[in-house]
Protein backbone atom coordinates (compact mmCIF):
# COMPACT_ATOMS: atom_id res chain seq x y z
CA UNK A 1 0.00 0.00 0.00
CA UNK A 2 0.98 3.47 -1.62
CA UNK A 3 2.29 5.46 2.20
CA UNK A 4 4.02 8.85 3.06
CA UNK A 5 7.53 8.41 4.04
CA UNK A 6 9.35 10.80 6.17
CA UNK A 7 13.23 10.90 7.04
CA UNK A 8 14.65 11.10 9.95
CA UNK A 9 12.58 9.86 12.48
CA UNK A 10 14.02 12.20 15.45
CA UNK A 11 16.29 14.80 14.57
CA UNK A 12 17.76 16.50 17.70
CA UNK A 13 19.96 20.23 16.75
CA UNK A 14 21.84 22.84 18.73
CA UNK A 15 19.12 26.20 18.30
CA UNK A 16 20.63 28.64 15.65
CA UNK A 17 20.76 25.48 13.21
CA UNK A 18 19.22 25.02 9.90
CA UNK A 19 17.45 21.39 9.91
CA UNK A 20 15.89 19.94 6.64
CA UNK A 21 13.14 17.44 6.91
CA UNK A 22 12.24 15.08 4.01
CA UNK A 23 9.04 13.65 2.93
CA UNK A 24 8.24 11.43 0.15
CA UNK A 25 4.63 11.78 -0.56
CA UNK A 26 2.16 9.24 -2.15
CA UNK A 27 3.35 9.09 -5.91
CA UNK A 28 0.15 10.67 -8.10
CA UNK A 29 -0.59 12.64 -5.37
CA UNK A 30 -0.34 16.98 -6.23
CA UNK A 31 -0.72 18.05 -3.27
CA UNK A 32 1.22 18.16 -0.45
CA UNK A 33 1.40 20.11 3.58
CA UNK A 34 3.54 20.24 6.77
CA UNK A 35 1.68 19.81 9.93
CA UNK A 36 3.53 19.96 13.45
CA UNK A 37 2.10 18.91 16.71
CA UNK A 38 3.62 20.70 19.72
CA UNK A 39 4.05 17.85 22.57
CA UNK A 40 0.49 17.85 24.21
CA UNK A 41 -0.92 20.13 21.74
CA UNK A 42 -3.29 19.92 18.21
CA UNK A 43 -1.87 19.41 14.94
CA UNK A 44 -1.02 22.28 13.72
CA UNK A 45 -0.99 23.18 9.90
CA UNK A 46 2.05 24.92 8.37
CA UNK A 47 1.58 25.00 4.39
CA UNK A 48 0.43 23.71 1.76
CA UNK A 49 2.17 23.07 -1.86
CA UNK A 50 0.42 22.54 -5.08
CA UNK A 51 2.18 22.90 -8.79
CA UNK A 52 5.55 23.78 -7.78
CA UNK A 53 4.48 26.82 -5.34
CA UNK A 54 2.73 27.58 -2.18
CA UNK A 55 -1.03 27.75 -2.14
CA UNK A 56 -1.34 28.55 1.84
CA UNK A 57 0.14 28.82 4.72
CA UNK A 58 -0.02 29.67 8.30
CA UNK A 59 1.17 32.64 10.58
CA UNK A 60 3.54 29.39 12.33
CA UNK A 61 5.07 29.62 8.35
CA UNK A 62 7.69 32.43 9.22
CA UNK A 63 10.27 33.27 7.07
CA UNK A 64 12.42 30.88 8.79
CA UNK A 65 10.58 28.38 7.38
CA UNK A 66 10.55 27.07 4.02
CA UNK A 67 9.74 24.45 1.36
CA UNK A 68 10.86 22.53 -1.98
CA UNK A 69 10.36 19.85 -4.21
CA UNK A 70 14.02 19.55 -5.11
CA UNK A 71 13.70 16.18 -7.59
CA UNK A 72 9.93 15.54 -7.94
CA UNK A 73 9.69 13.10 -5.43
CA UNK A 74 11.13 14.85 -2.34
CA UNK A 75 9.61 17.23 -0.58
CA UNK A 76 10.97 18.98 1.94
CA UNK A 77 10.89 21.66 4.94
CA UNK A 78 13.55 24.07 6.31
CA UNK A 79 13.92 25.90 9.43
CA UNK A 80 16.66 28.20 8.50
CA UNK A 81 18.03 29.23 12.36
CA UNK A 82 16.04 26.55 15.18
CA UNK A 83 14.28 27.60 18.55
CA UNK A 84 13.72 26.16 21.01
CA UNK A 85 9.95 25.98 20.37
CA UNK A 86 10.20 25.07 17.19
CA UNK A 87 10.55 21.27 18.81
CA UNK A 88 7.70 19.30 18.00
CA UNK A 89 6.55 16.56 15.39
CA UNK A 90 6.46 17.43 12.01
CA UNK A 91 4.29 15.54 9.77
CA UNK A 92 4.15 15.61 6.09
CA UNK A 93 0.83 15.04 4.52
CA UNK A 94 -0.14 14.22 0.98
CA UNK A 95 -3.11 14.21 -1.19
CA UNK A 96 -4.27 13.26 -4.62
CA UNK A 97 -6.94 16.52 -5.11
CA UNK A 98 -7.07 19.50 -2.66
CA UNK A 99 -11.05 19.19 -2.43
CA UNK A 100 -12.50 19.06 0.54
CA UNK A 101 -13.95 15.23 0.70
CA UNK A 102 -10.19 14.29 -0.45
CA UNK A 103 -8.62 12.13 2.08
CA UNK A 104 -4.83 13.44 3.32
CA UNK A 105 -2.36 10.77 4.04
CA UNK A 106 0.35 11.37 6.23
CA UNK A 107 4.18 10.47 7.55
CA UNK A 108 4.70 8.67 10.56
CA UNK A 109 6.91 12.75 11.54
CA UNK A 110 9.96 13.96 12.05
CA UNK A 111 10.41 14.42 15.86
CA UNK A 112 12.46 17.63 15.82
CA UNK A 113 14.20 18.48 19.46
CA UNK A 114 15.90 21.77 19.30
CA UNK A 115 18.54 21.92 22.27
CA UNK B 1 -11.54 30.87 19.68
CA UNK B 2 -11.00 27.60 18.72
CA UNK B 3 -13.35 26.66 15.74
CA UNK B 4 -13.57 22.76 16.37
CA UNK B 5 -13.99 22.19 20.45
CA UNK B 6 -14.01 18.78 20.81
CA UNK B 7 -15.61 17.07 24.46
CA UNK B 8 -14.01 15.50 26.00
CA UNK B 9 -10.52 15.75 26.14
CA UNK B 10 -9.68 12.64 28.07
CA UNK B 11 -11.58 9.49 28.34
CA UNK B 12 -10.32 6.49 30.06
CA UNK B 13 -12.82 3.28 29.92
CA UNK B 14 -12.98 -0.29 31.05
CA UNK B 15 -13.09 -2.56 27.73
CA UNK B 16 -16.69 -3.43 26.59
CA UNK B 17 -18.30 0.14 27.37
CA UNK B 18 -19.61 2.26 24.88
CA UNK B 19 -18.73 5.60 24.68
CA UNK B 20 -19.58 8.97 22.68
CA UNK B 21 -16.80 12.13 21.67
CA UNK B 22 -17.91 15.51 20.10
CA UNK B 23 -16.79 17.69 18.00
CA UNK B 24 -18.54 21.60 17.80
CA UNK B 25 -18.40 24.59 16.29
CA UNK B 26 -20.52 28.00 15.58
CA UNK B 27 -19.42 27.44 12.22
CA UNK B 28 -21.19 25.42 9.39
CA UNK B 29 -18.68 23.16 7.06
CA UNK B 30 -19.24 21.70 3.90
CA UNK B 31 -18.03 18.46 5.52
CA UNK B 32 -15.65 17.63 8.84
CA UNK B 33 -13.59 14.77 8.87
CA UNK B 34 -12.56 12.18 11.74
CA UNK B 35 -8.94 10.80 12.31
CA UNK B 36 -7.00 9.42 14.83
CA UNK B 37 -3.94 9.26 15.94
CA UNK B 38 -1.83 6.53 18.00
CA UNK B 39 1.22 8.13 19.52
CA UNK B 40 3.94 8.76 17.70
CA UNK B 41 2.45 8.16 14.17
CA UNK B 42 0.12 10.50 11.73
CA UNK B 43 -3.64 10.57 11.83
CA UNK B 44 -5.36 8.50 9.51
CA UNK B 45 -8.03 8.99 8.61
CA UNK B 46 -11.46 7.41 9.53
CA UNK B 47 -14.44 8.99 7.80
CA UNK B 48 -15.31 12.09 5.87
CA UNK B 49 -19.31 13.07 6.60
CA UNK B 50 -20.79 15.93 3.82
CA UNK B 51 -24.78 15.60 4.46
CA UNK B 52 -26.32 17.27 7.50
CA UNK B 53 -27.66 14.40 9.72
CA UNK B 54 -25.95 11.98 7.78
CA UNK B 55 -24.98 9.06 9.38
CA UNK B 56 -21.70 6.45 8.95
CA UNK B 57 -20.26 3.36 10.34
CA UNK B 58 -17.44 1.72 10.70
CA UNK B 59 -17.92 -1.61 12.00
CA UNK B 60 -18.27 -0.40 16.07
CA UNK B 61 -17.62 3.04 15.20
CA UNK B 62 -20.63 5.50 14.64
CA UNK B 63 -20.37 8.67 13.13
CA UNK B 64 -23.13 11.65 12.42
CA UNK B 65 -22.87 14.53 10.78
CA UNK B 66 -25.75 17.80 12.95
CA UNK B 67 -28.45 18.37 10.71
CA UNK B 68 -26.81 22.05 10.76
CA UNK B 69 -23.75 20.48 9.88
CA UNK B 70 -21.88 22.58 12.81
CA UNK B 71 -21.03 19.70 14.72
CA UNK B 72 -20.24 15.91 14.76
CA UNK B 73 -20.24 13.20 16.93
CA UNK B 74 -18.58 9.64 17.24
CA UNK B 75 -19.91 6.78 19.21
CA UNK B 76 -17.83 3.89 19.94
CA UNK B 77 -19.76 0.59 21.03
CA UNK B 78 -18.12 -2.00 22.99
CA UNK B 79 -14.99 -0.46 23.04
CA UNK B 80 -11.83 -2.40 22.57
CA UNK B 81 -8.31 -2.01 23.74
CA UNK B 82 -6.63 -1.28 20.17
CA UNK B 83 -9.58 1.79 20.03
CA UNK B 84 -6.77 3.65 22.13
CA UNK B 85 -5.96 6.00 20.73
CA UNK B 86 -6.14 10.29 20.09
CA UNK B 87 -10.04 10.91 17.80
CA UNK B 88 -9.13 14.20 16.53
CA UNK B 89 -11.75 16.45 13.99
CA UNK B 90 -11.00 18.46 11.41
CA UNK B 91 -12.58 20.31 8.04
CA UNK B 92 -10.41 21.36 5.46
CA UNK B 93 -10.22 24.54 4.01
CA UNK B 94 -9.91 25.97 0.33
CA UNK B 95 -6.36 24.43 -0.71
CA UNK B 96 -7.37 21.34 1.20
CA UNK B 97 -5.21 22.51 4.46
CA UNK B 98 -6.85 20.40 7.64
CA UNK B 99 -7.98 22.54 10.52
CA UNK B 100 -7.59 20.50 13.65
CA UNK B 101 -9.89 20.24 17.09
CA UNK B 102 -7.17 19.82 19.82
CA UNK B 103 -9.02 15.80 20.22
CA UNK B 104 -10.17 13.49 22.70
CA UNK B 105 -7.57 10.90 24.01
CA UNK B 106 -9.31 7.52 24.49
CA UNK B 107 -7.86 4.74 26.96
CA UNK B 108 -9.69 1.84 27.05
CA UNK B 109 -8.14 -0.69 30.09
CA UNK B 110 -8.76 -4.37 29.42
Amino acid sequence: EPEVTQTPSHQVTQMGQEVILRCVPISNHLYFYWYRQILGQKVEFLVSFYNNEISEKSEIFDDQFSVERPDGSNFTLKIRSTKLEDSAMYFCASSELGTRDTEAFFGQGTRLTVV
Amino acid sequence: TQLLEQSPQFLSIQEGENLTVYCNSSSVFSSLQWYRQEPGEGPVLLVTVVTGGEVKKLKRLTFQFGDARKDSSLHITAAQPGDTGLYLCAFRGSQGNLIFGKGTKLSVKP
